[in-house]
Parts: structure tokens; C-alpha cells; sequence
């Protein structure tokens, strides 16, 4: 079945350090992926997206590009700041009798010290 | 309200009670799911609705988990005879469509202990 593995955490950085978090996908088809983040306190929210190979998805400074031929899908961003401190997830949706559902992976715990 | 809204934000129960879990989506959306996310890991599919229909229940675990959306609006997650292994955070969310093509929007979750 479909499946998603992220890099093991937690990752602890110093402001304005370069970021990477790994994730790799197991999906028939041509999924969707994305990444979600959880700040503390608050629900899940998307932070940015790509929907066929080579997309690259964009969002407040972290990027992601859909890499078909080594099935990944890993988050950098060149400078984190304090405010990045949260948990990132990276999730697909893999299409056709799956439209609906995304599957995660098990979550990456970021922490950003001054 | 302006986001996905679930109540009780935090339940405790004993084994073997029923429980049922709230979820007001993002007016207008009409798909809405209910994942499950238990301690260090990330959210597990659980069930799929487009209007009042469930177009996908895959991810339910067993015949104790069943879920509503009658007005295809609010929606009822109703767990029976609770076990203590359903211990964990029932997320909700809702899109415009379905989450392959258009972002599904989260609540912050109930946080169900079973004792």
C-alpha cells in the first residue's frame, strides 16, 4: 500500500541555519505529495504542495521539489528562524479510489534555538 | 466560525463506554475526514465524506467505529465499547474537494484517554 517515511527526529538547528528534512513515498500511479506543519497549540496546516514530477512547491521560504525518480520529496529551507519551531509532516494523496485521503508520515519535531 | 471546530476538546472515559466526537467543518466544504493520530506518529486515515455519503471508510479499524454526517455539514465520529488502546487525538478536516486536489483544512482535534 501507500506509504510515506520521513527522516528520523527530532532535529534541533540555531537560527538561521539550513534546514533539510528527508522524506521518501511508496505509491502506485502518480501521487500528490505535500507538506503539512503543526505549530504548537495549533491544528494541522499545509505549507506547500506539488502535484506531478519536477514540481517544485513553494511556500514562506521552505521549498520542496516532486522527485519521481528517487520517489522523494524533501523539505529545505536556506535560513530557519525561531517562529520555523513545529512539526512537519509529509503526506500524499494518491488519486483515483484514494481521492480523499492523504497518508502521512510519522512527523519530524523541529526545534529552533536564538 | 471562521475554522474546523471539534468538541469536547479533551475526553476521558472508562472502558467500555461509548463516546461520540464533534465536528463543525468550514461552512461550505463538502468533503470532511476524520484521521486519528496516537503519540509520536502522524495522522491515520480513519473515513472520507463527500456530502452525507461515506465515499471512502477504509481506515476504520473495527465494527465499534462508525461515523455520521446526516446534513452533509456537521459530522459525528461514535466509537462503542472504547478499548484503551483508542486512546489518542481524533483530527477532523474538511476541503472543498477532495484533499488530492484542493488543501483540507484542520481542527486542533479531541484528545480521547480511555482509563
Amino acid at each position: 500500500g501507500d506509504s510515506v517515511t520521513q527522516m528520523e527526529g527530532p532535529v534541533t538547528l540555531s537560527e538561521e541555519a539550513f534546514l533539510t528534512i528527508n522524506c521518501t513515498y511508496t505509491a502506485t500511479g502518480y501521487p500528490s505529495l505535500f507538506w503539512y506543519v503543526q505549530y504548537p497549540g495549533e491544528g494541522l496546516q499545509l505549507l506547500l504542495k506539488a502535484t506531478k514530477a519536477d514540481d517544485k512547491g513553494s511556500n514562506k521560504g521552505f521549498e520542496a521539489t516532486y522527485r519521481k525518480e528517487t520517489t522523494s520529496f524533501h523539505l529545505e529551507k536556506g535560513s530557519v528562524q525561531v517562529s520555523d519551531s513545529a512539526v512537519y509532516f509529509c503526506a500524499l494523496n494518491a488519486g483515483g479510489t484514494s481521492y480523499g485521503k492523504l497518508t502521512f508520515g510519522q512527523g519530524t519535531i523541529l526545534t529552533v534555538h536564538p | 466560525g471562521a475554522g474546523v471546530s471539534q468538541t469536547p476538546s479533551n475526553k476521558v472515559t472508562e472502558k467500555g463506554k461509548y463516546v461520540e466526537l464533534r465536528c463543525d467543518p468550514i461552512s461550505g466544504h463538502t468533503a470532511l475526514y476524520w484521521y486519528r493520530q496516537s503519540l509520536g506518529q502522524g495522522p491515520e486515515f480513519l473515513i472520507y465524506f463527500q456530502g452525507t455519503g461515506a465515499a471512502d471508510d477504509s481506515g476504520l479499524p473495527n465494527d465499534r467505529f462508525f461515523a455520521v454526517r446526516p446534513e452533509g455539514s456537521v459530522s459525528t465520529l461514535k466509537i462503542q465499547r472504547t478499548e484503551r488502546g483508542d486512546s489518542a487525538v481524533y483530527l477532523c478536516a474538511s476541503s472543498p474537494q477532495g484533499a488530492g486536489r484542493t488543501e483540507a483544512f484542520f481542527g486542533q482535534g479531541t484528545r480521547l484517554t480511555v482509563v
